[in-house]
């Protein structure tokens, strides 16, 4: 089983839509969460850090289930600039704070 | 303030060759990570380097190796090329695992 699962997509979706990405990970030691952000051929980058009371940027809003060990994107009125692959990453609070990537979810925005 | 830069930006090797790859990591980071991303697929990590030092290794083989300099600037070396090295090689700086800044990777293909 992979450490952290995504819908792989690709998720096609009208200018205007909102649209929900999820993940799971399987270590309940895990201490930090983050979605990133990768543009096709292009480096990771941050989008938001995720916190369990829930936080929002804009149009974009992470909640985070540690119960259920969920974690979600919401992207609300979507623009064509959001077409990218969204990646669900992890880390535990160790010394190392190595970086746990899914394997993204692919956005395309249509006009 | 200078981000990360990699070199080079696309390699062509040979089965059985050996890689080096290069990182500079941004101003005011002391810790280096490198990661692979095959296609399709999340960046998985290689290793992470803190004071000259690896402190964290994720699931590759010996023949992936590093090195970090006094300057915080990092090598990847990779032995006896597969095929499936094939993938980008990306390297992120950060203050000891926070705030982490990828560069925009190497590209190696093995043929």
């Amino acid at each position: 089983r992979k450490e952290v699962e995504q819908d792989p997509g690709p998720f096609n979706v009208p200018e205007g839509a909102t649209v929900a990405f999820n993940c799971t990970y399987s270590n309940s030691a895990s201490q930090s969460f983050f979605w990133y952000r990768q543009d096709c051929r292009k480096e990771p980058k941050l989008l938001m850090s995720v916190y369990s009371s829930g936080n929002e940027d804009g149009r974009f809003t992470a909640q985070l289930n540690r119960a259920s060990q969920y974690i979600s994107l919401l992207i609300r009125d979507s623009k064509l600039s959001d077409s990218a692959t969204y990646l669900c990453v992890v880390t535990m609070d160790t010394g190392r704070r190595a970086l746990t990537f899914g394997s993204g979810t692919r956005l395309q925005v249509q006009p | 303030e200078t981000g990360v830069t990699q070199s080079p930006t696309h390699l062509i090797k040979t089965r059985g060759q050996q890689v080096t790859l290069r990182c500079s990591s941004q101003s005011g980071h002391n810790t280096v990570s490198w990661y692979q991303q095959a296609l399709g697929q999340g960046p998985q990590f290689i290793f992470q380097y803190y004071r000259e030092e690896e402190n964290g290794r994720g699931n590759f083989p010996p023949r992936f190796s590093g090195l970090q300099f006094p300057n915080y600037s990092s090598e990847l070396n990779v032995n006896a090329l597969e095929l499936d090295d094939s993938a980008l090689y990306l390297c992120a700086s950060s203050l000891q695992g926070y705030g982490y800044t990828f560069g925009s990777g190497t590209r190696l293909t093995v043929v």
